[in-house]
């Protein structure tokens, strides 16, 4: 198993550019997840997936977007990047909802908004 | 609302003992424990569940006091494996949704 990938590991965008994030697991996992981390900022929680096609918002959502059309795949999109923006994207997966289910991380994206 | 760590950073050489501390100002149903090492992705350590069910890692042990909203991690023995930033994250809705997570702990052994 690849567990769960992200691709890119690295982009620099320019401010006003649009660009998706691709996240993928292949552990047939029910609930996904995307976080930002920025320093001393811990993990913030943008949007999460309980199954195919239902999501809903975390805690910073604004300027993002998500869809889940399939089960292994859960990309987000950034509508008009902001330098705001510049931090490490990590997309999380687990079993099922988070209280009893350990959560995967991928490597991350290290997004940087110019 | 974000969880509170404490200590803010801890060092310690090998072979001593450590505890860290989350706590939260809503009712907790579940606690859970990552560690992070530079550059890399956060990596699963414990969950505590509201109950008293634990799952995780054979040596780390953890705490959960739902009656003071409070876990510990207890980190014995320590290895310069075990450094590195220390999350928690809490589940205050029951939901099985949402985790929020503190701003992590960093710990670093030295030999």
């Amino acid at each position: 198993n690849a567990g769960v990938t992200q691709t890119p590991k690295f982009q620099v965008l320019k401010t006003g550019q649009s660009m998706t994030l691709q996240c993928a697991q292949d552990m047939n996992h029910e609930y996904m997840s995307w976080y930002r981390q920025d320093p001393g900022m811990g993990l913030r929680l943008i949007h999460y997936s309980v199954g195919a096609g239902i999501t809903d918002q975390g805690e910073v959502p604004n300027g993002y977007n998500v869809s889940r059309s399939t089960t292994e795949d859960f990309p987000l999109r950034l509508l008009s990047a902001a330098p705001s923006q510049t931090s490490v994207y990590f997309c999380a997966s687990s079993y099922s909802g988070v209280a009893g289910s350990e959560q995967y991380f991928g490597p991350g994206t290290r997004l940087t908004v110019t | 609302q974000q969880p509170v760590q404490s200590p803010q950073a801890v060092i310690l050489r090998e072979g001593e003992d450590a505890v860290i501390n989350c706590s939260s100002s809503k009712a907790l149903y579940s606690v859970h424990w990552y560690r992070q090492k530079h550059g890399e992705a956060p990596v699963f350590l414990m969950i505590l569940l509201k109950g008293g069910e634990q799952k995780g890692h054979d040596k780390i042990s953890a705490s959960f006091n739902e009656k003071k909203q409070q876990s510990s991690l207890y980190l014995t023995a320590s290895q310069l494996s075990y450094s590195g930033t220390y999350f928690c994250g809490t589940d205050n809705t029951g939901a099985n949704s949402k985790l929020t997570f503190g701003k992590g702990i960093t710990l670093s052994v030295r030999p």
